[in-house]
């Protein structure tokens, strides 16, 4: 079974400083991992995406991840934030191998991006 | 752009109703899911399906039953609602089995009264 740590339910930053959101993941298999957006009174959507390769992944609207599989870790970055990033933030995991392609997700990070 | 439906924003309903959820896709996905979202508790699954007229159980399918009669469409099911089951309720698609991007509804918030 695989389970994911948010580290940090809250994250409040100022307008134009840099974050990084902590995910760690705990897995007996190798994993796909997934950063997903939820703004306010919306769905979920995909911010980025780590399959294989390169260990740093870029996505949509700046954000990046690193891929630390010694730290079993996905922390995610942006160097600097806006207003409408205010929103939570989900890390997930699914298995890479075998049949079971179902997501585990995270508890979330608000966070919240003030001026 | 993927348009995954969820058929109601708001829903009330009283305990011991039989509640519907309805979820619809419009880009052929294979796969649908639900999940019911608590705050601190993240997503959990409920039921998923790989294909028409197959479902299988996610994490918590305990009090929920799904249809899925036609590929567009999956319909979470509340036999007898109780209110511990007052909650966000997520539907999700995505174009095959694998790490494909799920792509989200923008959710239904149902309260049992």
């Amino acid at each position: 079974a695989q389970s994911v740590t948010q580290l940090d339910s809250q994250v409040p930053v100022f307008e134009e400083a840099p974050v990084e959101l902590r995910c760690n993941y705990s897995s007996s298999v190798s994993v796909y991992l997934f950063w997903y957006v939820q703004y306010p009174n919306q769905g979920l959507q995909l911010l980025l995406k780590y399959l294989s390769g390169s260990t740093l992944v870029k996505g949509i609207n700046g954000f990046e991840a690193e891929f630390n599989k010694s730290q079993t870790s996905f922390h995610l970055r942006k160097p600097s934030v806006h207003i409408s990033d205010t929103a939570e933030y989900f890390c997930a995991v699914m298995p890479s191998g075998g049949s079971n392609y179902k997501l585990t997700f995270g508890k979330g990070t608000l966070l919240t991006v003030n001026p | 752009d993927v348009k995954v439906t969820q058929s109601s924003r708001y829903l009330v309903k009283r305990t011991g109703e039989k509640v519907f959820l309805e979820c619809v896709q419009d880009m052929d996905h294979e796969n649908m899911f639900w999940y019911r979202q608590d705050p601190g508790l993240g997503l959990r699954l409920i039921y998923f399906s790989y294909d028409v007229k197959m479902k299988e159980k996610g994490d918590i399918p305990e009090g929920y039953s799904v249809s899925r009669e036609k590929k567009e469409r999956f319909s979470l099911i509340l036999e007898s609602a109780s209110t511990n089951q007052t909650s966000m309720y997520l539907c999700a698609s995505s174009l095959f089995r694998g790490p494909a991007p799920q792509h989200f509804g923008d959710g239904t918030r149902l309260s049992i009264l």
